[in-house]
């Protein structure tokens, strides 16, 4: 398996607070990506880097924000977090000999009240 | 914009039968990877399997394969000898490159429930 960690696994907060999620890789892959999964729309892209301080939009980026200042983390921040960023959030990685696979980690259950 | 349309929200099957698993994609591009992730009810994304569109042979890994119809933009999963640890949601995923970076577009996912 992939070494990727993500933390916290579960977290619950309240509007309007600041959140940030960490992702944790130990196969020094080239990129990295953070997924949201909700019911009915499986996974969408929040933003994905492709190296050191190189980072993208995805699909879904309004009110995320994210850095990576070293190649084995890369954050997700809710700058005020809202009930529709409840959701269960995915790290992803690929580089390497395949950098087409992507390879996830467990994921983080996030619950805005 | 490509898209990946998985058009079976829910399948069953019986414990040593066989299963297929539909998956249609839209894209205009002519080399590009395809994917099947397993997610069980542990919610981790576990890769099943995956396709190059320039290789004319259809992917296998163990029970798992696919029959890929490039022409069609047609990507099924078939599992053979359908075990109870087969039961998860499935997701067809496509791969976009573009400008260096590699993303991957989804489709809802297909529940599969396998019966004893």
């Amino acid at each position: 398996d992939a070494g990727i960690t993500q933390s916290p696994r579960h977290k619950v907060t309240e509007t309007g607070t600041p959140v940030t999620l960490r992702c944790h890789q130990t196969e020094n892959h080239r990129y990295m990506y953070w997924y949201r999964q909700d019911p009915g729309h499986g996974l969408r892209l929040i933003h994905y880097s492709y190296g050191v301080k190189d980072t993208d939009k995805g699909e879904v980026s309004d009110g995320y924000s994210v850095s990576r200042s070293k190649t084995e983390d890369f954050l997700l921040t809710l700058e005020s977090a809202t009930s529709s960023q409840t959701s269960v959030y995915f790290c992803a990685i690929s580089g390497g000999q395949a950098p087409e696979t992507q390879y996830f980690g467990p994921g983080t259950r996030l619950l805005v009240l | 914009a490509q898209t990946v349309t998985q058009s079976q929200p829910e399948m069953s099957v019986q414990e040593a039968e066989t299963v297929t698993l539909s998956c249609t994609y839209d894209t205009s591009e002519s080399d590009y990877y395809l994917f099947w992730y397993k997610q069980p009810p542990s919610r981790q994304m576990i890769l099943v399997i995956r396709q190059e569109a320039y290789k004319q042979q259809n992917a296998t890994e163990n029970r798992f394969s696919v029959n890929f119809q490039k022409a069609a933009k047609s990507f099924s999963l078939k599992i053979s000898d359908s075990q109870l640890g087969d039961a998860a949601m499935y997701f067809c995923a496509y791969r976009v490159s573009q400008g260096g970076s590699e993303k991957l577009v989804f489709g809802k996912g297909t529940k599969l429930t396998v019966n004893p």
